[in-house]
């Protein structure tokens, strides 16, 4: 089933403790993204990848990291959370043999993320 | 400001009733695309309307696409209430924006009564 995992689904952690949220799609997308979503300010851009070794920021990148070593996965590195990073977070993939944007976004199913 | 933002911000109706959301954006486009999110859950493509394009159908959904008032309308009829959900619009910006990403909308939050 092609699909795009998020792991994990939920956590809660403190202030200053390193985490990484995996992300994973099955379908050789070579477009990837992350994103988070709060209440009232939709879903906002976070960092994104054109392909294997391409990384860019997006609308809110501070206080985040990624790699893209390998095409199917793309992690979102926290390395010292903060409370203003609690938030629903979501990783998608793309095919772009259409053309950017021109294909639909695939996202996984979310982590919900406490930074206390 | 959002590209896309979506109108009403919340409606409420029966089952068996038609709902009809819209989406205004502020700048010319290549395609728009409607999702949908179940609550907490990641949000699913339900269609593409490219910027040629006036109406495109799928099942109940219906999409129309005005680019002379940048706007663009969902309408799914005969409601269930397994369509409660949120629903997004996305832009692609055309040239005007950053391409390298959609920008999504605030959403509309559709509830179905049964």
């Amino acid at each position: 089933e092609a699909q795009v995992t998020q792991n994990p689904r939920y956590l809660i952690t403190v202030t200053g403790k390193k985490l990484t949220v995996t992300c994973s799609q099955n379908m050789n997308h070579e477009y990837m993204s992350w994103y988070r979503q709060d209440p009232g300010l939709g879903l906002r851009q976070i960092y994104y990848s054109m392909n294997v070794e391409v990384t860019d920021k997006g609308d809110v990148p501070e206080g985040y990291k990624v790699s893209r070593k390998e095409k199917r996965n793309f992690p979102l590195i926290l390395e010292s959370p903060s409370p203003n990073q609690t938030s629903l977070y979501f990783c998608a993939s793309m095919s772009t043999h259409l053309g950017l944007n021109n294909s639909p976004l695939h996202f996984g199913n979310g982590t919900r993320l406490t930074v206390t | 400001s959002q590209q896309g933002e979506e109108d009403p911000q919340a409606l409420s109706i029966q089952e068996g009733e038609n709902a009809t959301m819209n989406c205004s954006y502020k700048t010319s486009i290549n395609n728009l695309q409607w999702y949908r999110q179940n609550s907490g859950r990641g949000l699913v493509h339900l269609i593409l309307i490219r910027s040629n394009e006036r109406e495109k159908h799928s099942g109940r959904l219906r999409v129309t696409l005005d680019t002379s008032k940048k706007s663009s309308s969902l309408l799914i009829t005969a409601s269930r209430a397994a369509d409660t959900a949120s629903y997004f619009c996305a832009t692609d910006g055309g040239r005007s924006y950053n391409t390298d990403k959609l920008i999504f909308g605030t959403g509309t939050r559709l509830q179905v009564f049964p």
